[in-house]
Parts: C-alpha cells; sequence; structure tokens
C-alpha cells in the first residue's frame, strides 16, 4: 500500500519559532511538493522538488524554505514563523516513469501560528 | 501548466448523476487533463485522467471536448460520501511539471 507520511496532524507554534514539517514517501518518487491551502483558496504550491539535493520555487515560497538530502524525505522550513502562516500543509510525491504519474497526497499538517 | 476553471460549487440529489464541468481553454497538446478530490480533513485523491479520448474506471467517467478546451467529470450514482471539493488539473505528464490545484468545486451531495 502506497504512502506520504507527514510528521504531525496538528502543530501548535510561536510567532519567530523555526519550524520543520517533514515528509516521507516509500514509493521511491523522483518528485515531492509542499502546498498550503486555506479556505477559498485551493491548494497553492510552495515549492517542489525533482530529484534529491533539487529544489524549485512554487507560486508562494516567501518565508519557506525547503531541503532534500535523501528521495524519500522533502522537509518545509518556516525559518522564523508568522501568524499568516497558519494553515493546512500538504505533502505530495509523483513519479516520473510512463505515462501515468498521479500524485500522492499525505494526509496534512494542520499547523498554528500563535 | 495551464489553468482551469469551474464552479464554485454544486449540488446533487443521492442517486442521480453528478456532472462537474471544467474549463480549460488554454491547454497545450501534450497536456493532460487530470480530475482529484478532497473529502474534508483529508490530502486529495486521484479519480482519474485522460488525453483526448473518453475515459471510465470504477469511480467516474471523464468526457473531454474534441478541441480539448473543456471536459465533465460525471459521477453516475452519486452517494453521500461523494460530498467534497472536485479539483480538475491539467499539465504535461513527464519530468518536473509542478501541478497547479485552482479552487475546485465543492459539490454538496444532498438525500
Amino acid at each position: 500500500d502506497v504512502k506520504v507520511t507527514q510528521s504531525s496532524r496538528y502543530l501548535v507554534k510561536r510567532t519567530g519559532e523555526k519550524v520543520f514539517l517533514e515528509c516521507v514517501q516509500d514509493m521511491d518518487h523522483e518528485n515531492m511538493f509542499w502546498y498550503r491551502q486555506d479556505p477559498g483558496l485551493g491548494l497553492r504550491l510552495i515549492y517542489f522538488s525533482y530529484d534529491v539535493k533539487m529544489k524549485e520555487k512554487g507560486d508562494i515560497p516567501e518565508g519557506y524554505s525547503v531541503s532534500r538530502e535523501k528521495k524519500e524525505r522533502f522537509s518545509l522550513i518556516l525559518e522564523s514563523a508568522s501568524t499568516n502562516q497558519t494553515s493546512m500543509y500538504l505533502c505530495a510525491s509523483r513519479g516520473d516513469i510512463g505515462s501515468y504519474n498521479e500524485q500522492f497526497f499525505g494526509p496534512g499538517t494542520r499547523l498554528t501560528v500563535l | 501548466d495551464a489553468k482551469t476553471t469551474q464552479p464554485t460549487s454544486m449540488d446533487c440529489a443521492e442517486g442521480r448523476a453528478a456532472n462537474l464541468p471544467c474549463n480549460h481553454s488554454t491547454i497545450s497538446g501534450n497536456e493532460y487533463v487530470y480530475w482529484y478530490r478532497q473529502i474534508h480533513s483529508q490530502g486529495p485523491q486521484y479519480i482519474i485522467h485522460g488525453l483526448k479520448n473518453n475515459e471510465t474506471n470504477e469511480m467516474a467517467s471523464l468526457i473531454i471536448t474534441e478541441d480539448r478546451k473543456s471536459s465533465t467529470l460525471i459521477l453516475p450514482h452519486a452517494t453521500l460520501r461523494d460530498t467534497a471539493v472536485y479539483y480538475c488539473i491539467v499539465r504535461g505528464n513527464t519530468g518536473g511539471f509542478k501541478t497547479i490545484f485552482g479552487a475546485g468545486t465543492r459539490l454538496f451531495v444532498k438525500a
């Protein structure tokens, strides 16, 4: 059973804290993604990675950074958390081979910044 | 990747077919149409995808117009558990193409 796991379902942090959100996939996928989801705005892409140590900015990268040291793990980092980063964060992975590239999502991390 | 336009919300009676439209007028020749849905408090789940032919699987049917500028997702016999947000996405199928999700259509299936 394929799986994308995220380190926490719920997280509460204080303004100014450094926050790490971890995502692990067991499908040997090349591509991994971080989205945030806010009411009425759908899913917005923060960063994605198409290979180890490779990363590209999505639509809303400001205030975030990422790390991909191993193929199976993609971390999202909030260097100094702010209240406007309170959101649902979703990780996803996708393979590269063949014409069929379903994207698999994790369960999400609901982050609250106080 | 091309952008999509979907209605904000739709209602459907339980047991009836739910037809969810999507416009993607700027789709290019190598881009596929994908549909995902997101049930409350879960991550999005893949439903179906297609290039230019109509497709059917155990969950739904996908009808793509001949000019590929729009498509319709059909849930043939909607149930209460089909209440969710449905996302229509177009993207290339190789490499690191990022996937752009819009706001989707919130489908309410009513008893």
